[in-house]
């Protein structure tokens, strides 16, 4: 199985900040990656899908990029609704693997 | 409005056996691929199953190969797991997932396009 690893584990930031979460494939998946946001005791919620295209209603501050194994999620200026866990995804081969998540706090 | 809702989680002995459902709505459920994936308390996610809007073509996590059965009933919109000798390490809460269609097909992965809320499994004695 491809390995996905994410970096940092948690990160603390303030509002308005830029943030950016890197994730990191075991070998190659060209752009079939995906990132997601979880707060507690909800579902994850699908923000970006082949790696940079933004899914609809997602705000415009959310942006990410790579391709091959290094991937990064950029968060431009934090607002408080942001403060999640985040989670990369390859859909590349199966099984579909998640990072380990990247949790955002207040700093 | 895409809507997924799942049941059938609860308390279950080692050993024991769950039925979970996903009740889908908003949306034309016989033309999706449709996926379980979990979250084991504290814990990231991991997929569990997929199957195909046909239902022609099913995987499952190595974890629950041969344990685990997915179905679905496209004429009653909805999506199944079957769990059956169930372990501790199987105690999470099960979320179904969408996955929109790819032109590369049936035997690639997807990503999860919308997410139910999620129904709790326990494995204790």
């Amino acid at each position: 199985a491809i390995r996905m690893t994410q970096s940092p584990s948690s990160l603390s930031a303030s509002t308005g900040d830029r943030v950016t979460i890197t994730c990191r494939a075991s070998q190659g998946i060209s752009s079939y990656l995906a990132w997601y946001q979880q707060k507690p005791g909800k579902a994850p919620k699908l923000l970006i899908y082949a790696a940079s295209t933004l899914q609809s209603g997602v705000p415009s501050r959310f942006s990410g990029s790579g391709s091959g194994t290094d991937f990064t999620l950029t968060i431009s200026c934090l607002q408080s609704e942001d403060f999640a866990t985040y989670y990369c995804q390859q859909y590349y081969s199966y099984p579909p693997t998640f990072g380990q998540g990247t949790k955002l706090e207040i700093k | 409005e895409v809507q997924l809702v799942e049941s059938g989680g609860g308390l279950v002995q080692p050993g024991g056996s769950l039925r979970l459902s996903c009740a889908a709505s908003g949306f034309t459920f016989s033309s999706y691929s449709m996926n379980w994936v979990r979250q084991a308390p504290g814990k990231g996610l991991e997929w569990v199953s997929y199957i195909s809007s046909s239902s022609s073509t099913i995987y499952y996590a190595d974890s629950v190969k041969g344990r685990f059965t997915i179905s679905r009933d496209n004429a009653k919109n909805s999506l199944y797991l079957q769990m059956n000798s169930l372990r501790a390490e199987d105690t999470a809460v099960y979320y179904c997932a969408r996955a929109p269609p790819s032109f590369r097909g049936d035997y690639t992965p997807g990503y999860f396009d919308y997410w139910g809320q999620g129904t709790l499994v326990t494995v204790s004695s």
